[in-house]
């Protein structure tokens, strides 16, 4: 049973661009969402969080957006740079409960060309 | 520095072989866990650890086995590695459940 569903699988976008990556969860005791991005040969590292409190997370070109009634969230990336190129992970955990397994979803690839 | 350290980077073996990894954290965390990353970068975790006390023990082989002398340590050993073992092992750490991971670089295994 995947808890945690990541869309599309790869995406590539020109540099500029806005790249959505979306994200979905099973389980209603899951209350902390962070997004990690992975470059080639590295370990994922966080890039953004947010807990079902908020409906937005801001970070500069980096936003994610949440609907807890549809349990589904989205990162956007704005202006979109070469740099931004890695694997984003869409992740998510109880603070409470017993399940204490943060659980990620397969990824999303971003291309972003020049 | 504060940090989750791996050793080693890079372990090649061949099969029925045993291994071991090793994780050390100096961010001062509560729990630690092995996540296992595949050639399609799938995570998988393994185990977790709280202050020492297992709380996360997935279907994982019976082969493998975690050990902790501390909450700043936790290690991983393999017992017999099986070709399907071939993957990057990922220590991390968090403040508290359900927080933000702390990663460290990894171990790739190469099982021939």
């Amino acid at each position: 049973q995947q808890q945690v569903r990541q869309s599309p699988q790869s995406l590539t976008v020109w540099e500029g661009e806005t790249a959505i990556l979306n994200c979905s969860y099973e389980d209603s005791t899951f209350d902390y969402f962070p997004w990690y991005w992975q470059f080639p040969r590295e370990s994922p590292a966080l890039l953004i969080a947010i807990r079902p409190v908020s409906n937005k997370k801001e970070d500069g070109r980096f936003t994610i957006f949440f609907n807890k009634r549809e349990k589904k969230l989205s990162l956007h990336i704005t202006d979109s740079q070469p740099g931004d190129s890695a694997t984003y992970f869409c992740a998510a955990s109880p603070t409470s409960g017993g399940n204490y397994k943060p659980t990620f979803g397969k990824g999303t690839s971003l291309v972003v060309h020049p | 520095e504060t940090a989750v350290f791996q050793t080693p980077n890079y372990h090649v073996t061949q099969v029925g072989n045993e291994v071991s990894f090793n994780c050390k954290q100096t961010l001062g965390h509560d729990t630690m866990y092995w996540y296992k990353q595949d050639s399609k970068k799938l995570l998988k975790i393994m185990f977790s650890y709280n202050n020492k006390q297992l709380i996360v023990n997935e279907t994982v082989p019976r082969r493998f086995s975690p050990q902790s002398s501390d909450k700043a340590h936790l290690n991983l050993r393999i017992k017999s590695v099986e070709p399907e073992d071939s993957a990057v092992y990922l220590c991390a750490s968090s403040p508290d459940w359900g927080d933000t991971l702390y990663f460290g670089a990894g171990t790739r295994l190469s099982v021939l």
